[in-house]
């Protein structure tokens, strides 16, 4: 199985704090992902580093990726309550993702 | 409101029946996708059109049959549905076309339930 584990399930913190979302897989990759899911709706592409990358920026996200440990982490700075949502690591093996169980990310005024 | 959308977002039908699932994007992706979720998360590829022209048709029943009225529009039918058929079908869409990775954008999933 490929498929990614979210740490933690659920992470609760104050509006300006950091959330450190991560990520573990199985199998070899050639990318992974990190996408955006707010409730009820669609999942929403965020940020893509590719197996030979070791951390990657956009805005406020910052992503990490250790191949040897088979593991990735998201970090988002200077959290808004805009940020609540679950956010889910992906890998894509020829047509089929492999989509984690999600970090339900709540963010307090 | 840019973004993928799918109706309807619940599907409780009856064994033997036909049925469509719309999918429609405003973001000007070229590359609209259906996946198929399984129990444990996997989405797996079921058809890619990519402006209009299939260019992915993965092993799937005849009774899937996909049209793509516009490179905005991809549409699902079902006919003689399954009870294996009942699962969460996602929409997806993405920039550009085969042979080339982009980030996908997906729409919020409809549950079908065969009865």
């Amino acid at each position: 199985s490929q498929q990614g584990e979210e740490d933690p399930q659920a992470l609760s913190i104050q509006e300006g704090e950091n959330a450190t979302m991560n990520c573990s897989y199985k199998t070899s990759i050639n990318n992974l992902q990190w996408y955006r899911q707010n409730s009820g709706r669609g999942l929403v592409h965020l940020i893509l580093i590719r197996s030979n990358e070791r951390e990657k920026h956009s805005g406020r996200l910052r992503v990490t990726l250790d191949t040897s440990k088979k593991s990735s982490s998201l970090l988002i700075t200077a959290s808004r309550a805009a940020d609540t949502a679950s956010y889910f690591c992906a890998t894509k093996s020829g047509n089929q993702f492999y989509f984690g169980t999600g970090t339900s990310l709540t963010v307090i005024p | 409101d840019t973004a993928v959308s799918q109706t309807p977002k619940y599907l409780v039908t009856q064994m033997g029946n036909d049925k469509s699932i719309k999918c429609e994007q405003n973001l000007g992706h070229d590359t609209m996708y259906w996946y198929k979720q399984d129990s444990k998360k996997f989405l797996k590829i079921m058809f890619s059109y990519n402006n209009k022209e299939l260019i992915i048709n993965e092993t799937v029943p005849n009774r899937f049959s996909p049209k793509s009225p516009d490179k905005a529009h991809l549409n699902l039918h079902i006919n003689s549905l399954e009870l294996g058929d009942s699962a969460v079908y996602f929409c997806a869409s993405s920039p550009r076309g085969r042979g080339t990775f982009y980030g996908y954008t997906f729409g919020s999933g409809t549950r079908l339930t065969v009865v």
